[in-house]
């Protein structure tokens, strides 16, 4: 059984660039969750994701957006980087409202 | 609002002794709680939870207990071991259940 997977693994952008990210859910599960990790902070909330709508959002800019396919996966898109956007971003899928399952993240380093 | 605040690490200690990481909490409403540990190059892994208060979450010899007087999910283990090296994350999630709210983490060293 296929856990969560993020691709890509590891990138790197310029400023001013757009990034998209991708997540695969666990089997059975319907909802997706994108987190921000910051180096040395816990994870935060960016938006989730439910019947391909977003159900609900964390205190992020426009320029973070995102979409759930048919098939439950999903992508962030992150436009005109910042250096700030340099983290670790964390895909969580659950069914409904249920416990979280990671997978290991995309980390974005952003010059 | 939600939030969550962990003790300070970095906590090192040897192999078989005592672990305690704090957590304390602030929430609107009922709220569930978490811990979650990242090992290093790893996503978050559930540790253990407990949904309700006075609730014992358990796991790997870790526990945590619900006290909503102190409003606090204190992580314990009685004998670490080096496998258990790792950033711990205390979390809640509220009755919704749409947001988790993370603590900054606590990073453990068990030196043999």
């Amino acid at each position: 059984d296929a856990g969560v997977t993020q691709s890509p693994t590891h990138l790197i952008k310029t400023r001013g660039q757009q990034v998209t990210l991708r997540c695969s859910p666990k089997s059975g599960h319907d909802t997706v969750s994108w987190y921000q990790q910051a180096l040395g902070q816990g994870p935060q909330f960016i938006f989730q994701y439910y019947e391909e709508e977003e159900r609900q959002r964390g205190n992020f800019p426009d320029r973070f957006s995102g979409h759930q396919f048919p098939n439950y996966s999903s992508e962030l898109n992150v436009n005109a980087l910042l250096l700030g956007d340099s983290a670790l971003y964390l895909c969580a899928s659950s069914l409904g409202i249920g416990e979280l399952f990671f997978g290991e993240g995309s980390r974005l380093t952003v010059l | 609002g939600n939030s969550v605040t962990q003790m300070e690490g970095p906590v090192t200690l040897s192999e078989e002794a005592f672990l305690t990481i704090n957590c304390t909490y602030t929430a609107t409403g009922y709220p569930s709680l978490f811990w979650y540990v990242q090992y290093p190059g790893e996503g978050l892994q559930l540790l253990l939870k407990a949904t309700k208060a006075d609730d014992k979450g358990s796991n790997k010899g870790f526990e945590a207990t619900y006290r909503k007087e102190t409003t606090s999910f204190h992580l314990e283990k009685g004998s670490v071991q080096v496998s258990d090296s790792a950033v711990y994350f205390c979390a809640l999630t509220t009755n919704t259940g749409n947001q988790f709210y993370f603590g900054t983490g606590t990073s453990l060293t068990v030196i043999p």
